[in-house]
């Protein structure tokens, strides 16, 4: 079947430092892979996205790529911003079932000053 | 940017009265979601639709939940009777068919039941 996992949070970092957030994904076919944030009262936004093996989804600092032989998609950023503090969520597409999703159980970040 | 929107964004009612939660999806879209979110059980699929069409309903308890696409505008999602174990906040999203899609997700509808 298909599943997401992420790393546990919360993830507290000081402004400026490097972030990654870990992904692991399985999936019975060929998926594609997003990368969601939620900032607090608001629905999650699509952050970047991948949608096959070594493509590199870049957007605001942050990338991820997707990697099919560690079954990986791992969110990373240079230099994090207070304004970064936020959930974040990882996904995968079944091509076959319709659209349906599949997020892991989301990754808090707080970015200290 | 063309967003989705819900509607109530906040909702508290009384045990046992019927809940009803809107959601206008982008326009163009053709695929439609119903999320719910809690701390417990994270992000949650109740119900999906294509082309208006109900294709999963399956993470959604029967007896009270319904959804509905009365048109390619408007989605919406029922509880009846509620409950209190049924507040949470309650996402909609749109989308095109194809699996490199994007869901677009409106702000939710926070919903208490006391």
């Amino acid at each position: 079947g298909n599943s997401v996992t992420q790393m546990e949070g919360p993830v507290t970092l000081s402004e400026e430092a490097f972030l990654t957030i870990n992904c692991t994904y399985t999936a019975t076919g060929y998926p594609s892979l997003f990368w969601y944030v939620q900032y607090p009262g608001e629905g999650l936004q699509l952050l970047l996205k991948a949608t096959k093996a070594d493509d590199k989804g870049s957007n605001k600092g942050f990338e991820a790529t997707y990697r099919k032989e560690t079954t990986s998609f791992h969110l990373e950023k240079g230099s994090v911003q207070v304004s970064d503090s936020a959930v974040y969520f990882c996904a995968l597409s079944d091509h076959i079932n319709f659209n349906k999703f599949y997020f892991g159980s989301g990754t808090k970040l707080n970015v200290k000053p | 940017d063309a967003r989705v929107t819900q509607t109530p964004r906040h909702k508290v009612t009384e045990m046992g009265q019927e809940v009803t939660m809107r959601c206008q999806p982008i326009l163009g879209h053709n695929t439609v979601f119903w999320y719910r979110q809690t701390m417990m059980q994270g992000l949650e699929l109740l119900a999906y639709f294509r082309n208006r069409a109900p294709l999963d309903d399956s993470g959604m308890p029967k007896d009270r939940f319904s959804a509905e696409m009365p048109d390619a505008t408007l989605a919406t999602l029922k509880i009846q009777p509620s409950e209190p174990r049924d507040s949470a906040v309650y996402f909609c999203a749109s989308g095109l068919v194809g699996g490199e899609q994007p869901q677009h997700f409106g702000d939710g509808t926070r919903l208490s039941i006391l």
